[in-house]
């Protein structure tokens, strides 16, 4: 099936600095969102993304669709230590019949030192 | 309040036991997904049902089954013929529309089976 391969596959960083990640395809999708998962939970929807180019913020993430539509980023501005946790992107393939059916990666684990 | 629940949070089963997890949601989604989720690994797709007395094999079925009598209501079943049962599992809904494919998740289910 559909692989996304997203980076890094985990962060150590301050608090108050600001966070990239990214989530590659090698083929084109339609859909790309971002989720976090607190350890022991389910993951939480941050961000929806639907067109090539699109950039959407939800608080202190940015989260763009990339041109290629190969490609997403989830920026994180000024982490907090409640920041801590696993970031995942999840995608939905163009074509075929993918309706409904969500490709994930890897997850990137994001820690915060106070 | 509008959600989702699986009971219980944990599960511990002798192995060779079929254990059924419960999915509950009052979204009023007619989408409803099962995932499973292994340490460091991302998520991936056990069953899917887009609608009622109706459902799909994801990507790692074997040894899995599941029923949608109802549509607010999702259950699974782990049979003994799963080799390796013991993992996080998470139940999620949508609703279904053709471009969107937002899933809001559940709080998962921790099957150990010993």
């Amino acid at each position: 099936g559909q692989q996304l391969n997203q980076s890094p596959q985990s962060m150590f960083i301050q608090e108050g600095e600001d966070v990239s990640m990214n989530c590659t395809s090698s083929s084109i999708f339609n859909t790309w969102l971002w989720y976090k998962q607190e350890p022991g939970e389910g993951p939480v929807l941050l961000i929806a993304l639907y067109k090539a180019g699109e950039l959407t913020s939800n608080g202190r993430l940015t989260a763009q669709f990339g041109i290629t539509r190969k490609d997403s980023f989830l920026n994180i501005s000024a982490s907090i230590p409640s920041d801590v946790g696993i970031y995942f992107c999840a995608g939905v393939p163009a074509g075929g019949t993918s309706y409904g059916k969500l490709t994930f990666g890897q997850g990137t684990i994001l820690t915060v030192h106070p | 309040d509008g959600g989702i629940t699986q009971s219980p949070k944990y599960l511990f089963r002798k192995e060779g036991q079929n254990v059924t997890l419960s999915c509950e949601q009052n979204l009023n989604h007619d989408a409803m997904y099962w995932y499973r989720q292994d340490p460091g690994q991302g998520l991936r797709l056990i069953y899917y049902s887009q609608i009622v007395n109706d459902f799909q094999k994801g990507d790692i079925a074997e040894g899995y089954s599941v029923s949608r009598e109802k549509k607010e209501s999702f259950p699974l079943t782990v049979t003994s013929a799963q080799k390796n049962p013991t993992a996080f599992y998470l139940c999620a809904s949508s609703i279904r529309r053709t471009r969107y494919n937002e899933q809001f998740f559940g709080p998962g289910t921790r099957l150990t089976v010993l």
